[in-house]
């Protein structure tokens, strides 16, 4: 299986600040790579699909960069919506993993 | 919009079979791939496998020789039956929708998720 090792584990910040959070694979992915959202109690939400591509009806403010095994999730500016955990997920090699996951929470 | 549903049992006894159902509304069920993801009380997200709609099977290989996954086209459903379960399969239980890019190419994300089940593994 693919290791897929996410930093921070856990994160304090303010509204209108700018967060990145990395994520690391244990081999290259070729941007296969999905970002998610999770709340407490809710089911993970889709955020961005091929490490760069936004998906449908997701705000502009998220955005996804990287290649090969890195690969970032940036947030350019922190609205009170957006305190949640954050999950990456490889699906360049069945079987599909995730990492472990980045709590964003407020200063 | 299509929406996910899950259905089972909450509790199930150490060493029985786990069976959950994922209900499809609002939508068909065909020309898609549908998974089981997993995750434990505050802990990560775990893929258990995925299912299409001819009957194609993907597995976790950490569970895959417990893992059973069928499609009932007729009904909108599709299941799970994870044997010989155990007090570390207690975990919150979903169902997701992989997803279509663009091109409407498939790819291993997930879309469209039900509201999770919890399911206690428990004597």
């Amino acid at each position: 299986d693919i290791q897929m090792t996410q930093s921070p584990s856990s994160l304090s910040a303010s509204v209108g600040d700018r967060v990145t959070i990395t994520c690391r694979a244990s081999q290259g992915i070729s941007n296969s790579l999905a970002w998610y959202q999770q709340k407490p109690g809710k089911a993970p939400k889709l955020l961005l699909y091929a490490a760069s591509r936004l998906e449908s009806g997701v705000p502009s403010r998220f955005s996804g960069s990287g290649s090969g095994t890195d690969y970032t999730l940036t947030i350019s500016s922190l609205q009170p919506e957006d305190f949640a955990t954050y999950y990456c997920q490889q699906y360049y090699s069945t079987s599909w993993t995730f990492g472990q996951g980045t709590k964003v929470e407020i200063k | 919009q299509v929406q996910l549903q899950e259905s089972g049992p909450g509790l199930v006894k150490p060493s029985e079979t786990l069976s959950l159902t994922c209900t499809v509304s609002g939508g068909s069920i065909s020309s898609y791939y549908w998974s089981w993801i997993r995750q434990p009380a505050g802990k990560g997200l775990e893929w258990i496998g995925r299912i299409y709609t001819s009957g194609s099977t993907n597995y976790n290989p950490s569970l895959k020789s417990r893992v059973t996954m069928s499609v009932d086209t007729s009904k909108n459903q599709f299941s799970l039956k994870l044997s010989s379960v155990t007090a570390a399969d207690t975990a919150v239980y979903y169902c997701a929708r992989d997803f279509k890019d663009v091109e409407m190419a498939t790819i291993g994300a997930f879309d469209i998720w039900g509201q999770g089940t919890m399911v206690t593994v428990s004597s």
